[in-house]
């Protein structure tokens, strides 16, 4: 199986901050990579996709980079709702993993 | 508009058996994957496996092969994930998910999932 590896495993920003969350995978995934959100008892929702595509809906703020085995989300001027858990997931090759999950908690 | 609707939260004893249910509607349901994802308490995702309804391919994450089994229903457009004989270690949230396409193979849509819970 592919590993994927997020860093760092929780952040603490203040409304108005830029974050960048930082993924590896464990082999070449080329660039597919997506990013999910999550808060508290929903389900996940997607951000990024194909490592920098954003999905419908999803506001520009958020935006995503990398290709290979290092890919990055960043969050410009974070907003209320933007706290939750961010996770990334490979769909290069099955099984399609995902990373354990960033934290980002309001400071 | 695309809706997943999972079947509502079990309490089972551990060595029982559980079946689990994802209706779609709002698109043509033969054309689209269905995934699962479990979610254990407190903890993060994990992708169990996927099946495709038209004519029910099925892949399995190894961590999950043998202990579970994914299948669908078209008439019905309904996806099942199984258990032959729950653990307590399945306890958990678990939510299906609509795989967007053939290259984009991530999940754009979710359920609300299924809370399942397994004690003694």
């Amino acid at each position: 199986d592919i590993q994927m590896t997020q860093s760092p495993s929780s952040l603490s920003a203040s409304v108005g901050d830029t974050v960048t969350i930082t993924c590896r995978a464990s082999q070449d995934i080329r660039r597919w990579l997506v990013w999910y959100q999550q808060k508290p008892e929903k389900a996940p929702k997607a951000l990024i996709y194909s490592a920098s595509s954003l999905q419908s809906g999803v506001p520009s703020r958020f935006s995503g980079s990398g290709s290979g085995t290092h890919f990055t989300l960043t969050i410009s001027s974070l907003q209320p709702e933007d706290f939750a858990t961010y996770y990334c997931q490979q769909y290069d090759s099955y099984p399609h993993t995902f990373g354990q999950g960033t934290k980002l908690a309001i400071k | 508009e695309v809706q997943l609707v999972q079947s509502g939260a079990e309490v089972k004893k551990p060595g029982e058996s559980l079946i689990i249910s994802c209706q779609a509607s709002g698109y043509n349901f033969t054309n689209y994957w269905i995934g699962w994802v479990r979610q254990m308490p407190g903890k993060g995702l994990e992708w169990m496996g996927i099946v495709y309804p038209g004519d029910s391919d099925t892949r399995y994450s190894p961590s999950f092969q043998g202990h579970i089994t994914i299948s669908t229903d078209k008439s019905i457009t309904t996806s099942y994930l199984q258990w032959s004989r729950l653990q307590t270690s399945d306890t958990a949230m678990y939510y299906c998910a609509r795989r967007r396409g053939e290259l984009l193979r991530f999940f754009d849509f979710w359920g609300q999932g299924t809370l399942v819970t397994v004690s003694s």
